[in-house]
């Protein structure tokens, strides 16, 4: 079945470094990718997305690019900043199920 | 964007009572939700499929006598945890799917059993 692997955490960086969570999924077919952000105590809010090989999702500073040939979608961020600070995961959603397979998260403290 | 609301986002109650939680997409319409239990550090479970008009739809392993789910509109779902003990204290987190299949989700409920 449909799997997603993350990076485990917590990741613990300075402001203003470089951010790289790392995900690997195994999947049927042809899926899409997402990260999901969570912050303290809420939800989850979906950060970006990708719906096809060598796709870029990108929003607020981060960015994640579909591999196929590697079946990677690792999020990037050039500069963190504390208000990063939350948890992210990695899903992804096979066409034949309209249901996202979670990967466990990974923890980012990003301190002043 | 499409919100989706929870309420309440905190809720403490006694071992043994039964607490609801609703789950409300505010601007657009959804035929089908989702409720999800979060462990601490730990990835979402996806718990049951709420279908508007119809029984849900319930995952491997999940209670579904104790853990009661309604869609009685196309804006509303809740989730009435029956007989509570503390083992079920957790995150409690909804999700909506609009017309083009996208998944939004709500702030999620602490729910702690006394």
């Amino acid at each position: 079945g449909d799997s997603v692997t993350q990076m485990e955490g917590p990741v613990t960086l300075s402001e203003e470094a470089f951010l790289t969570i790392n995900c690997t999924y195994t999947a049927t077919g042809y899926p899409s990718l997402f990260w999901y952000v969570q912050y303290p105590g809420e939800g989850l809010q979906l950060l970006l997305k990708a719906t096809k090989a060598d796709d870029k999702g990108s929003n607020k500073g981060f960015e994640a690019t579909y591999r196929k040939e590697t079946t990677s979608f690792h999020l990037e961020k050039g500069s963190v900043q504390v208000s990063d600070s939350a948890v992210y995961f990695c899903a992804l959603r096979s066409g034949g199920s309209y249901i996202p397979t979670f990967g466990r998260g990974t923890s980012l403290i990003v301190h002043p | 964007g499409a919100v989706v609301s929870q309420h309440p986002s905190r809720v403490i109650c006694k071992s043994g009572t039964s607490v609801k939680i609703e789950c409300r997409s505010l601007d657009f319409q959804a035929t089908t939700m989702f409720w999800y239990r979060q462990f601490p550090k730990q990835s979402l479970m996806l718990m049951a499929t709420s279908n508007e008009g119809s029984k849900a739809t319930y995952e491997q392993g999940v209670e579904k006598d104790k853990f009661l789910i309604n869609h009685a509109s196309l804006t509303l779902s809740t989730l009435t945890v029956t007989s509570a003990h503390p083992e079920d204290s957790s995150f409690y987190i909804c999700s909506a799917r609009d017309d083009d299949h996208e998944q939004y989700f709500g702030p999620g409920t602490r729910l702690t059993v006394t």
